[in-house]
């Protein structure tokens, strides 16, 4: 069964700063999805980046990038630039391609995020 | 858009109460699944739902059921309500499995049983 992993339960940036969270999976397949996901006190999950396992360039999406390596099955989120608005809970996520895998996403614990003023 | 609407926001009930969380969605999207949340666990699979009238286990599915009668609703029922069913309950959909696409989530019901 695949797993993740995200080994800090709480970070803090200053507002401007940057701010890495990790993420790292355990999975036997070779082809799978990984997303980054936001949940602020709202409640409302926000996907805010996704990675397709077999694309090598890393994706960005504005001030949020990834560095994924996949021979180490590691997935962390960079926040350049980070702003009030980005305090939240982030979830890494993994979905598989295949084998009944592809049906959920197994999420890691979350890292809470507080960015300081 | 309307997206993913869930309702209840929140809901308190006696241990052995049942009732069902609604979900529906508007967006004619094939897949549907329920997720719990609790403190420290991410998010876990309940049911799921590949489309209208087929349904499947995830990965804590035992005191829920579920029915897809409809593409655009997924309801959960809780028929005896116990206090480890206190948790908070997403509701999500996405195109379809086949596709890497986005999973859109409802607002969420956050559940107390006493």
């Amino acid at each position: 069964a695949q797993t993740v992993t995200q080994s800090q339960p709480e970070m803090s940036v200053q507002e401007a700063e940057t701010v890495t969270l990790s993420c790292t999976y355990d999975t036997s397949e070779s082809d799978y999805y990984l997303f980054w996901y936001k949940q602020p006190p709202s409640r409302q999950m926000i996907l805010v980046i996704r990675q397709e396992a077999y694309k090598q360039q890393n994706a960005t999406e504005n001030r949020f990038s990834v560095n994924f390596q996949k021979a180490a099955k590691s997935f962390s989120l960079k926040i350049s630039d980070s702003q009030l608005g980005d305090a939240a809970m982030y979830f890494c996520a993994y979905r598989g391609s295949s084998g009944g895998s592809n049906y959920k996403l197994t999420f890691g614990k979350g890292t809470l995020l507080t960015v300081n003023p | 858009n309307a997206g993913v609407t869930q309702t209840p926001k929140f809901q308190v009930l006696k241990t052995g109460q049942s009732m069902t969380l609604q979900c529906a969605q508007d967006m004619n999207h094939e897949y549907m699944s329920w997720y719990r949340q609790d403190p420290g666990m991410g998010l876990r699979l309940i049911h799921y739902s590949v489309g209208a009238g087929i349904t499947d286990q995830g990965e804590v599915p035992n005191g829920y059921n579920v029915s897809r009668s409809t593409t655009e609703d997924f309801p959960l029922r809780l028929l005896s309500a116990a206090p480890s069913q206190t948790s908070v309950y997403f509701c999500a959909s996405s195109y379809s499995i086949l596709l890497v696409s986005e999973a859109f989530f409802g607002q969420g019901t956050r559940l107390t049983v006493v």
